[in-house]
């Protein structure tokens, strides 16, 4: 099956700063990469995500980059907010068939925007 | 609004015991997940059903089982609970493998403790 490494484990930025956290997954059946954004004690939330047929996706601070050769896709998050502190997870599934929906998450990365 | 509820939200049993938790979706979503999560593991894949009467087992399906009798909920249980199943549960929900979307939608969590 799928599998999703993800890193940092942790990650702490000034406010403004970039932050990039790295998935890599092994399965390339995958061709779909979405990030969730969890907040302390709440639910995964969907913040952005990429298909295979796509190299980027961008939707204002906050970008997704996919490299299919590799195997690997990454977030980017710039001039960062301490609103953005969370744990973030990235997770890559097939599109079809029985694999659709299913998704296998990375580890996350507890990210800390310091003002 | 639609919603995905579960219940209970927090639940502290004796190993050995039958736990069952619930999750309840509005959306009208064919697709219904059941997800682990615990630190340094991200979130793992237990049970996932594609629509009425169809189950399937993820990668730590070991101990649990689920049910589908209707579109709207898939209960979870625990058939004699252990101490390695102390976690923080999430159910989500997707829509059929025909839209062009791939978004889950996760309930608030339930956090069981075993002692």
């Amino acid at each position: 099956g799928e599998n999703v490494e993800q890193h940092p484990s942790t990650l702490s930025v000034q406010e403004g700063d970039s932050a990039v956290i790295k998935c890599t997954y092994s399965d390339s059946a995958s061709n779909y990469f979405p990030w969730y954004k969890q907040e302390l004690g709440k639910r995964p939330q969907l913040i952005i995500d990429i298909r295979s047929n796509v190299g980027e996706k961008k939707d204002q601070r906050i970008a997704v980059t996919l490299n299919k050769t590799a195997k690997h896709f990454s977030l980017h998050i710039t001039e960062t907010q301490p609103e953005d502190s969370a744990v973030y997870f990235c997770a890559a599934s097939g599109d079809g068939g029985t694999s659709y929906g299913k998704l296998t998450f990375g580890q996350g990365t507890i990210l800390t925007v310091h003002p | 609004d639609a919603e995905i509820t579960q219940s209970p939200r927090h639940k502290i049993t004796e190993t050995g015991r039958q736990v069952t938790l619930a999750c309840h979706q509005t959306w009208n979503h064919n697709n219904m997940f059941w997800y682990r999560q615990d630190l340094g593991h991200g979130l793992r894949l237990i049970h996932y059903s594609y629509g009425v009467q169809d189950t399937n087992k993820g990668e730590v399906s070991d101990g649990y089982s689920v049910s589908r009798s209707n579109t709207e909920d898939l209960p979870l249980t625990l058939e004699s609970a252990a101490s390695s199943q102390t976690s923080v549960y999430f159910c989500a929900s997707s829509s059929s493998r025909s839209a062009n979307t791939g978004e889950l939608f996760f309930g608030e969590g339930s956090r069981l403790t075993v002692l």
